[in-house]
């Protein structure tokens, strides 16, 4: 099991509220990511840090915005949540020294549901 | 626009005999793909890989074809057993992204 734990692992929050979900790895691994998953959709990439304060978005990020001011930590926050953004919430991290070492690590996830 | 494809969404296999999951990709840039596995209320794991310079890769009871020329690759599970039951998401690594299907459901029947 990669070092990785995501909190809250659950909450139900009402439409128009802030959010703020941690992704916290013990790996030092460079690379940090956010996805949802949805019935349908599969792994969707919100955004993506490759260090400390570099972050850049992936296909789905409207609405998101990220934050990592340690190796460790990598912050996703909905700035005012929507129904559209009820879905389980996963974070990876990854080495990718190289294109053979391109393997992600997920967390156990956190279920979100906006009223 | 799916550059990763798996359009299968299901697939019953009865215990003991071969799963075979397809997926498709259409980028050719791709140069690295990955199969991983879900089990419901806990995170993806991963659980083979392949180059695009290889077309086969094995470990122990999986083993991952790549097929370049029709943009194809294929997870092979050898014997199907109960535990593999799950959904099973096909990935293709595009620079530092990895870019996954939608997943397919195999359940093993006993």
């Amino acid at each position: 099991d990669a070092g990785i734990t995501q909190s809250p692992r659950h909450k139900v929050t009402e439409t128009g509220t802030p959010v703020t979900l941690r992704c916290h790895q013990t790996e030092n691994h460079r690379y940090m990511y956010w996805y949802r998953q949805d019935p349908g959709h599969g792994l969707r990439l919100i955004h993506y840090s490759y260090g400390v304060k570099d972050t850049d978005k992936g296909e789905v990020s409207d609405g998101y915005s990220v934050s990592r001011s340690k190796t460790e930590d990598f912050l996703l926050t909905l700035e005012s949540a929507t129904s559209s953004q009820t879905s389980v919430y996963f974070c990876a991290i990854s080495e990718f020294e190289a294109r053979d070492r391109a393997e992600q690590y997920f967390g156990p996830g956190t279920r979100l549901t906006v009223t | 626009d799916q550059q990763v494809k798996q359009n299968s969404p299901s697939l019953s296999v009865q215990e003991g005999r071969i799963s075979i999951l397809n997926c498709d990709y259409t980028n050719s840039m791709f140069d690295y793909f990955l199969w991983y596995k879900k089990y419901p209320a806990e995170g993806p794991t991963f659980l083979i890989s392949i180059s695009s310079i290889k077309d086969k890769n094995e470990d122990g009871r999986f083993t991952v074809f790549l097929n370049k020329s029709a943009k194809h690759l294929s997870l092979h599970i050898v014997p199907s057993q109960p535990g593999d039951s799950a959904v099973y998401f096909c990935a293709a690594s595009q620079d530092d992204k990895i870019i996954f299907g939608k997943g397919t459901r195999l359940h093993i029947l006993p």
